[in-house]
């Protein structure tokens, strides 16, 4: 069975630069999560799909990211216009049920410069 | 509204030597409670989880966890440690209230293990 796979695994981009990371979740899970992890720091909840529903975005920092999951299958994550503070690890994962653990992508590691 | 504390940025231990890996967290009514951890250049992997039932949860790799409900922890352990455990270690919770709910995780400690 195939993993969860993120792509790229590393992206540089300018400031101002737009960037979409994706996210193909491990096939039959319904659940799709992103977080993202800043330098030594907490991972950090992004946003939480159910099948091609947004569930929660509450974690989403402002109106330049933008996730969206395609017929409930995978998911991309824009940003648009990328600021310096968006570098980071981005990790998708996904789950089956609520409570079973989530499996994780390798993450894509962002650099804005 | 759910947090995950993790009180030690870093824990070395010798190896061969028990350790311990302290997590507690705050959500309303029981919590599903995982750990994860990472490699260098890796994603993070799941170790174990507590649903229900035995408050003592066995893992991979020898990792185990006890819950404790009054205390609202979570420690993470292992008998005898290995040079190969060392690793960013996450604990993370779930709301078990709602099937829909996120996970949330703490800010994870490093685990050092000297040869």
């Amino acid at each position: 069975e195939a993993g969860v796979t993120q792509f790229p695994s590393h992206s540089v981009i300018e400031k101002g630069q737009t960037v979409t990371l994706r996210c193909d979740p491990i096939s039959g899970h319904d659940n799709l999560y992103w977080y993202r992890r800043v330098m030594g720091k907490e991972i950090k909840f992004l946003l939480h799909f159910v099948k091609e529903s947004k569930q929660d975005e509450s974690g989403m920092p402002n109106n330049r990211f933008l996730a969206e999951r395609t017929g409930g299958t995978y998911s991309t994550l824009k940003v648009q216009p990328a600021e310096l503070e968006d570098s980071g690890v981005y990790f998708c994962a996904s789950s089956s049920q609520g409570w079973d653990e989530a499996f994780f992508g390798q993450g894509t590691r962002l650099t804005v410069v | 509204a759910q947090s995950v504390a993790q009180p030690e940025d870093q824990v070395n231990v010798a190896e061969g030597n028990p350790l311990t890996v302290k997590c507690t967290y705050s959500v309303s009514g029981n919590p599903y409670l995982f750990w994860y951890v990472q490699y260098p250049n890796r994603g993070l992997q799941f170790l174990l989880k507590y649903i229900t039932g035995d408050n003592l949860v066995k893992g991979s790799y020898g990792f185990e966890a006890e819950f404790n409900k009054s205390q609202t922890s979570f420690h993470l352990k292992k008998p005898s440690a290995l040079v190969s455990d060392s690793a960013l270690y996450f604990c993370a919770v779930r709301d078990r209230r709602s099937s829909a709910s996120k996970i949330i995780f703490g800010s994870g400690t490093r685990l050092s293990i000297r040869p």
